[in-house]
């Protein structure tokens, strides 16, 4: 079965103290993985697509990389206003059935001044 | 910029009723869906349109109706509510499906009593 597994589940972090948030994935057909981030009350906003191993993308603080088993959402020197729930969703391109999105269950992040 | 609507933004039910969660985007684009999302769990998708006139079940289309008219709606009708009914539901919208990057609403939350 395909799973999306992201860790830690919640992430208390102090102003300014780096971390890296973990996507880790079993899938067959891999097309590519997106990063969304999902403030309280409101729809995922998307941040990052990456399609393969070694590609590496940079926002601001935060940087999303790949490995052909997972993937990192490392952030750098954080804000308050970096709190959010984090998620990861892989594409797939399962044989014989049509392409699919594969949601991780979210991260979230506190991130306190 | 008015994006990906969605209204209502609460709703609240009870068991054996019927509604429509509206949802419409202003980006032409061809590809819309709907996800619900659950404490514990990541977005599962309930149905998608690939273009007016095009619909197919996601991973959870049980109790869920869609159609899609027009390019620019994407109606969700739940029947007769049942309290597993009782989430919150995701509007998204993107050019050509799951290979690209969502465009996500705001959300309804519904509650089934």
């Amino acid at each position: 079965e395909d799973q999306v597994t992201q860790s830690p589940e919640a992430l208390r972090l102090q102003e300014g103290e780096s971390s890296s948030l973990n996507c880790s994935y079993t899938v067959s057909g891999l097309r590519g993985l997106f990063w969304y981030r999902q403030d309280p009350g409101k729809g995922p906003e998307f941040l990052f697509t990456l399609y393969s191993a070694g590609e590496e993308k940079e926002k601001e603080r935060l940087k999303a990389t790949l490995t052909k088993k997972e993937s990192f959402l490392h952030i750098t020197a954080p804000k308050p206003e970096d709190s959010a729930t984090y998620l990861c969703a892989v594409q797939l391109s399962p044989q014989g059935g049509s392409e699919k999105l594969v949601f991780g269950k979210g991260m979230k992040l506190t991130v306190n001044p | 910029n008015a994006g990906v609507t969605q209204t209502p933004k609460f709703q609240v039910l009870k068991t054996g009723q019927s509604m429509t969660l509206q949802c419409a985007q202003d980006m032409n684009h061809e590809y819309m869906s709907w996800y619900r999302q659950d404490p514990g769990m990541g977005l599962r998708l309930i149905h998608y349109s690939v273009g007016a006139g095009i619909t197919d079940q996601g991973e959870v289309p049980n109790g869920y109706n869609v159609s899609r008219s027009t390019t620019e709606d994407f109606p969700l009708r739940l029947l007769s509510a049942a309290p597993s009914q009782t989430s919150v539901y995701f509007c998204a919208s993107n050019r050509q499906g799951a290979g690209e990057k969502l465009f996500f609403g705001s959300g309804t939350q519904l509650s089934v009593l």
